[in-house]
Parts: structure tokens; C-alpha cells; sequence
């Protein structure tokens, strides 16, 4: 066990839905990160979160947002969901930045 | 885009033979990490490596680091079928700036 709370672990979604994936970090940790992970796309870097404020991004889509709130859990939404967003969504937490990654089990995202 | 690339794609190997993979990557940076994925689990942090380093070890793991080369290697000895796995480079800091990337990992199986 991680210490990183994910939920849900699964979500089924129609094509232009929007959705709110949740992330609960190891306790302490003040950096939390999202990525999404697919076959054809491999870990792509989402974006991440230190003590509240946004530090880096990566190619995260304009239809996707995320914030982390004072008490640290983060919550990363999707919206005008299309097909190819279906993925693995994992969040991560470190007590350090960009250091000794501890990543939940992941949401499997299906938009049907 | 991926900093980081491994090599080989995939890995198949016997139970006790050492298991060696490589990671390319394009710009300086500040550390190289490792991670474990076992099938569609969240990635494991294995060693972290930083760019003043040139060799490392946790248990059956060996790292080296050739910047000059832009390059490391994980070397897994007397490997195990449980270390069956996506095993992931990761680099951050450099010209990559905050962004930890993963790169398209290997698969390793270990036949028992």
C-alpha cells in the first residue's frame, strides 16, 4: 500500500460527459502529481501540485483541470470527454519534489 | 514528448539470469529515477540516481548514471519470476525543468 488514495478505481462515461477523479496523498507529502497512462500515449506527465499551488504542467488538455485544496487532496476533472481519453488516470505524492514517487492504483477511465 | 527512452522494449529471461536495461534521455537533468509497474498496478519507486553520481545499489539493483553519455542502466541480478514487470526510467530537473518524465519502459518477463 502507497499511502496514495485513488478514487473511483473504475468510471464508464459517454463521449462528451465530464468527470472528477479524486486523489488523497501520503500523508505529509505536499507535492501531488497527475499522469495518464495509455498504450498508445505511454505516461504522459499531467500536471503537478505543491502545497496548494500549481508547479509544473505538462500536455494536459484544455477540457482537463485540476486543483489541490488546503487540506492537500487533489481532484483532476475532465470534461467534453471524448474516446480517446480513456486511460489509466494515476495520481502520485512526494515529500520532495520530482522525488521518490509514491503512485496510487489508478482510475481506469472507459468514455464510451 | 518523452525525455527518457528504454531499451530494450522487451525482455525475456530465465530465473537467475541477470536482467540489464538501458535509458536515453535528450537534456541535462537533475536526477534519474526508476519505478516498477506491475500489470496495470501503480508504478513503483525503485533507486533514484542523482547527476553528481555515477553508480548505485539497493538489494539485487544496480544503477549507473553517464551523463557525458546521457544514458543509465538498471541492472537486476539473480532475477526472480516476481520481478516480472514495466520497469520505467524517469528524469527530472535540467532543461526539463520541474517535469518528472517517464519514458515507454521495458517489459520484463522472468520464466520460471
Amino acid at each position: 500500500d502507497s499511502g496514495v488514495t485513488q478514487t473511483p478505481k473504475h468510471l464508464i462515461t459517454a463521449t462528451g460527459q465530464r468527470v472528477t477523479l479524486r486523489c488523497s496523498p501520503r500523508s505529509g507529502d505536499l507535492s501531488v502529481y497527475w499522469y495518464q497512462q495509455s498504450l498508445d500515449q505511454g505516461l504522459q506527465f499531467l500536471i503537478q501540485y505543491y502545497n496548494g499551488e500549481e508547479r509544473a504542467k505538462g500536455n494536459i488538455l484544455e477540457r482537463f483541470s485540476a486543483q489541490q485544496f488546503p487540506d492537500l487532496h487533489s481532484e483532476l476533472n475532465l470534461s467534453s470527454l471524448e474516446l480517446g481519453d480513456s486511460a489509466l488516470y494515476f495520481c502520485a505524492s512526494s515529500r520532495l519534489s520530482n522525488e521518490k514517487l509514491f503512485f496510487g492504483s489508478g482510475t481506469q477511465l472507459s468514455v464510451l | 514528448s518523452q525525455q527518457g527512452e528504454e531499451d530494450p522494449q522487451a525482455l525475456s529471461i530465465q530465473e537467475g539470469e541477470n536482467a540489464t536495461m538501458n535509458c536515453s534521455y535528450k537534456t541535462s537533468i537533475n536526477n534519474l529515477q526508476w519505478y516498477r509497474q506491475n500489470s496495470g498496478r501503480g508504478l513503483v519507486h525503485l533507486i533514484l540516481i542523482r547527476s553528481n553520481e555515477r553508480e548505485k545499489h539497493s538489494g539485487r539493483l544496480r544503477v549507473t548514471l553517464d551523463t557525458s553519455k546521457k544514458s543509465s542502466s538498471l541492472l537486476i541480478t539473480a532475477s526472480r519470476a516476481a520481478d516480472t514487470a514495466s520497469y520505467f526510467c524517469a528524469t527530472a530537473g535540467g532543461a526539463a525543468g520541474n517535469k518528472l518524465t517517464f519514458g515507454g519502459g521495458t517489459r520484463v518477463l522472468v520464466k520460471p
